[in-house]
């Protein structure tokens, strides 16, 4: 089984949708993280988490919110989709402290908002 | 704020070949430079992490190197293989966050 897994993978809405991407982790590390990626662009971080308690806004954060319901799951909502959020998703794991502190990426969602 | 920028954008090369792709960043002051691989539907996965105070490390092919005052890392692949076509990504970690660069979109045709 994958050590970071996304639901759902593949995901069309609706502008004004509230909709909300799930990462589970079976890697036990205490670091969570959601990226999105568009096309001919890099990963961008909308959120990260360090541990339960402790959730920080990313580069990109408008329009989103997270919760951490517990160490092994980190959800993204979007409260009101629009268009120009339509992206790649991709939740990542890291372990805290750890050298050498790689990031463990899930396969991700592709969202589409019409 | 960091800034990544990898060149180039897109490389098509023939079996065989030695390739160097390159990545550089505005802020020196890094923590790590990570490399990551993504193929089509797929996640990224991890290829070669070199610490801030490492100048190069390998991995059967990969060879990536660092150099902080100037801002650069590369990649070296050794003896590519249609296997290797995917988009390569580097990363420099920066106070904790990842700033990635847009990728090189490598094509190795047989």
């Amino acid at each position: 089984d994958a050590d970071v897994t996304q639901t759902p993978r593949n995901r069309i809405t609706k502008t004004g949708k509230r909709i909300m991407l799930e990462c589970s982790q079976t890697k036990g590390h205490d670091r969570m993280y959601w990226y999105r990626q568009d096309p001919g662009l890099g990963l961008r971080l909308i959120y990260y988490s360090f541990d339960v308690k402790d959730i920080n806004k990313g580069e990109i954060s408008d329009g989103y919110s997270v919760s951490r319901q517990a160490q092994a799951k980190f959800s993204l909502s979007l409260e009101s989709a629009i268009p120009n959020q339509t992206a790649l998703y991709f939740c990542a794991t890291s372990d805290q402290p750890s050298t050498p502190d790689t990031q463990y990426f899930g396969p991700g969602t592709r969202l589409t908002v019409l | 704020k960091q800034e990544v920028t990898q060149i180039p954008a897109a490389l098509s090369v023939p079996e065989g070949e030695n390739l160097v792709l390159n990545c550089s960043f505005t802020d020196s002051a890094i923590y790590n430079l990570q490399w990551f691989r993504q193929d089509p539907g797929k996640g990224l996965t991890s290829l070669l992490l070199i610490q801030s105070s490492q100048r190069e490390q390998t991995s059967g092919r990969l060879n990536a190197s660092l150099d902080k005052s100037s801002g650069r890392s590369t990649l070296y692949i050794a003896a590519s293989q249609p296997g290797d076509s995917a988009t390569y990504l580097c990363a420099a970690r920066t106070l904790g966050r990842l700033y990635f660069g847009r990728g090189t979109q490598l094509t190795v045709w047989p």
